[in-house]
């Protein structure tokens, strides 16, 4: 079946790097999605990847997928306190529907 | 202009009611969605209406009722409400995704709703 995983929690310092993982089990997907819920909202794409790429940079963000290994990863450079949010990894399954991890709650400390 | 709207924001309501959630969409979208998001922040697919026809149906119990009045509009209606029914319920919408296509969806801010 389709099942998309996180870690749940991640504490970094403002300037460093975040790196949140994700894995997934449908080989199927084309695309790999990353979300972003800021608190009391909803969730706002903040960058994919198509399945046939490797890597995907987008200025402060690089999405890194193994396909063999099913694992997605999506770093942010200089890690500010307003990217402190709910990150949710995402694939498109074999019905066209978004499958979500349960999220990654990203704090960032001053 | 708010792409995806949702009303109420905030519901709070006795347990055996019936309440309705209203979603509205300005993007011309074909395919709208709701989510259901626990207190752990999980969020769970429930229904997908696309121009009007139900697309996705995820294993809900049948108190809860999408309905779509035309493609801009996805409401939803629980009946009898639950303690277990107190969650945050997202609507979203996107172009009609295909099988193996991009499926960029567009979220609403949510409706917390809190049965007492």
């Amino acid at each position: 079946g389709e099942d998309v995983e996180q870690s749940l929690f991640l504490s970094v310092r403002e300037g460093d790097s975040s790196v949140i993982n994700c894995t997934y089990t449908d080989s199927s997907s084309t695309y790999l999605y990353w979300y972003k819920q800021e608190p009391g909202a909803g969730l706002q794409l903040l960058t994919y990847i198509f399945s046939n790429m490797d890597m995907k940079q987008d200025q402060r963000l690089t999405v890194l997928l193994n396909k063999k290994d099913k694992h997605l990863s999506l770093r942010i450079a200089d890690t500010q306190t307003g990217d402190s949010a709910i990150y949710f990894c995402a694939e498109s399954g074999n019905t066209g529907k978004l499958i979500f991890g349960q999220g990654t709650t990203l704090q960032v400390k001053p | 202009d708010t792409a995806v709207s949702q009303t109420p924001k905030y519901l709070v309501t006795q347990m055996g009611n019936d309440k309705s959630i209203k979603c509205e969409q300005n993007l011309g979208h074909d395919t709208m969605y709701w989510y259901k998001q626990d207190s752990k922040k999980f969020l769970k697919i429930m229904f997908s209406y696309n121009n009007k026809e139900l697309i996705i149906n995820e294993t809900v119990p049948n108190r809860f009722s999408p309905k779509s009045p035309d493609k801009a509009h996805l409401n939803l209606h629980i009946n009898s409400l639950e303690l277990g029914d107190s969650a945050v319920y997202f609507c979203a919408s996107s172009r009609r995704p295909g099988l193996a296509g991009f499926n960029e969806q567009f979220f609403g801010p949510g409706t917390r709703l809190t049965v007492l």
